[in-house]
């Protein structure tokens, strides 16, 4: 149980344009979501935390309008990277928290590696 | 700020040899410390807790003590297996707040 899946789990994009990460709870309801980002040899860092029906919550440094987050439904949220350049590239997770977790109860996705040229 | 400090990787190790993947962490408060495991292909997994001073969090032959007087929480095994491989992630959140502070991950390598 508690399988957060990714997709895509890679993607290559040209600089300029847009492109989106779907990461799903795919037998709970994920009520709290997470997006991190890591960087080679990196810790991975906390980017947003997102609540299903509200607005994400961007940590300091993070651009609301270049990571556009959307928690519409209970099993999925989406991470839209928007006019994307080559310093966004990066490897993507995800991760999500079922109602009335623990605070480390998070169960994470396999990541999404996004390449910008 | 916050942050947890790991050995780099990679750990290379033989089948049945001892573990010991270092970490330290510098905190404000009183942490909660965490090591995740994470497979090929796979997401981060919870390997084990510990939640105060001197708790032994174990699963799966893993070890940690948590040792608030040298701010570490080292993972050790006995004795690895080639399963084992993986990299490992020692992490902590701080009372009242749900986000988690990762190290940068630590890379084992075990060889039959």
């Amino acid at each position: 149980g508690a399988v957060v899946s990714q997709h895509p789990s890679w993607v290559i994009c040209k600089s300029g344009t847009s492109v989106k990460i779907e990461c799903r709870s795919l037998d709970f309801q994920a009520t709290t979501m997470f997006w991190y980002r890591q960087f080679p040899k990196q810790s991975l860092m906390l980017m947003a935390t997102s609540n299903e029906g509200s607005k994400a919550t961007y940590e300091q440094g993070v651009e609301k309008d270049k990571f556009l987050i959307n928690h519409a439904s209970l099993t999925l949220s989406t991470l839209t990277v928007t006019s994307a350049h080559p310093e966004d590239s990066s490897f993507y997770i995800c991760s999500a928290s079922p109602p009335q977790a623990q605070r480390y109860e998070q169960y994470f996705g396999p990541g999404t590696r996004l390449t910008v040229t | 700020g916050d942050s947890v400090t790991q050995m780099e990787g990679p750990v290379t190790l033989s089948e049945e040899a001892f573990l010991t993947i270092n970490c330290t962490y510098t905190a404000t408060g009183y942490p909660s410390l965490f090591w995740y495991v994470q497979y090929p292909g796979e997401g981060l997994q919870l390997l084990l807790k510990a939640t105060k001073a001197d708790d032994k969090g174990s699963n799966k032959g893993f070890e940690a003590t948590y040792r608030k007087e040298t701010t570490s929480f080292h993972l050790e095994k006995g004795s690895v297996q080639v399963s084992d491989s993986a990299v490992y992630f020692c992490a902590l959140t701080i009372t009242g707040f749900q986000k988690l502070v990762f190290g940068t991950g630590t890379r084992l390598l075990v060889s039959p």
